[in-house]
Order: structure tokens, then sequence, then C-alpha cells
């Protein structure tokens, strides 16, 4: 079936430094990719997506390519600020396997430091 | 706001006692989702519904929980007999379509027993 896979947390850094996290995907056919944001007590909120190989999606200052040859979609921001800091969950839809549901993963929570 | 309201956002509730949480879609999504969230853990899928229809009801536990999303009126989960355990923050979600759009989630529903 179809499953998501990413780093682990928690990712500290410092304001201004560079951000990666990466994504991997297991899926059958062609999914969509999508990286979604969660603050502390809220719900979650799309950040970006991307529908089909080779498409960067971008929002924020956030960006990820979709690369079908090594099935990844790595969420990177080349500065991070304060508010920045979150949890964020890289997730999958649009498979047969999927039908109507996103397949998330486990989420990556980053806290960025004065 | 147009979007996904959900209420109570903070719901208590005693062993042995039912659960109600309502999810209102964005105005003119047919397709709703509900996801559960443990403490320190990743979103997973509950139940998929379209109007009148349980499309997809595989990560809803068997016993103590249903779902339902009436031709008129908001999207409901139900919970009979809490125990501990369903203690989670509940969110639902809409689409206009299947997964691969997107979706757009709620604030979510945070159920203590106690």
């Amino acid at each position: 079936g179809d499953s998501v896979t990413q780093m682990e947390g928690p990712v500290t850094l410092s304001e201004e430094a560079f951000l990666t996290i990466n994504c991997t995907y297991t899926a059958t056919g062609y999914p969509s990719l999508f990286w979604y944001v969660q603050y502390p007590g809220e719900g979650l909120q799309l950040l970006l997506k991307a529908t089909k190989a080779d498409d960067k999606g971008s929002n924020k200052g956030f960006e990820a390519t979709y690369r079908k040859e090594t099935t990844s979609f790595h969420l990177e921001k080349g500065s991070v600020q304060v508010s920045d800091s979150a949890v964020y969950f890289c997730a999958l839809g649009g498979t047969t396997d999927s039908w109507g549901k996103l397949q998330f993963g486990a989420g990556t929570q980053v806290v960025v430091t004065p | 706001n147009a979007g996904v309201m959900q209420n109570p956002r903070h719901l208590v509730r005693r062993r042995g006692q039912e659960a109600r949480l309502r999810c209102s879609p964005v105005k003119g999504h047919s397709h709703v989702y509900w996801y559960r969230q443990l403490p320190e853990e990743g979103l997973k899928f509950m139940v998929y519904l379209q109007k009148e229809n349980i499309i997809d009801e595989s990560g809803m536990p068997k016993e103590r929980f249903s779902a339902e999303f009436p031709k008129e009126g908001p999207s409901i989960l139900r919970i009979q007999q809490v125990v501990r355990g369903d203690s989670a923050a509940y969110f639902c979600a809409s689409s206009p379509g299947l997964a691969n759009y997107g979706y757009t989630f709620g604030s979510g529903t945070r159920l203590t027993v106690v």
C-alpha cells in the first residue's frame, strides 16, 4: 500500500539557517504530493503541493520538487524564521490505493531559535 | 470565514459517556474526511464520506465509532461509551473532489476523557 516516510524530529535550527525536511514515498500509480504545516493548537494548513513529476510547489519561501526517480518530495527553505516553528507533514493522495484519502507521514517538528 | 468549521473546540467527557463531534465543510465541498491525532503521533485516517454515503471507513474502530454526513447539516463523528484511549484531537477536512486536490482542515476538536 501507499506510505510516506519523513525524517524524524525535532529539528532545531537558528534563525536564518537553511531548512531541509526529507520525505520519500511509496505509491501505486502517480500520486499528488503535499506538505502541510501545523502550528501549536491548530489544524493543518496546506503549505504547497505538486501533482506531477518535476513539478515544484512553493509558498512562503518554502519549496519542494516532485522527484519521481527518487520518489521524494523534500521540503526546503533558505532562511527560516522563529515563526516557522511548527510540525510539518508530508502527504500523498490521488492513487488507486489511496482513493479519496491522504496518506500522511509521521510529521517533523521544527524548532527555530532566535 | 469560508473554512471548515468544527465544534466544539474542546470536549470533556467522563468514561462511558457519548461524544459528538461536528464538522461543517467548506461551502461547495461534498467530500468530508475525519482523522485522529494522538499525542506525539501523526494523523490517522478514520473515515471518508460524501453526502449521505460512507465511501471508506477502513480506519474506523469496529465498535463504538460511527460517522454520518446527512443531506442537510454538518458531518457528525459519534463515539459511544468513551474510554480514556479515545482522548485525542479529531480533525475534519473537506475537499471539492478527490484527495489529489488537497484538503482544507478544520481546527479540530480536542477530546479529553476523564
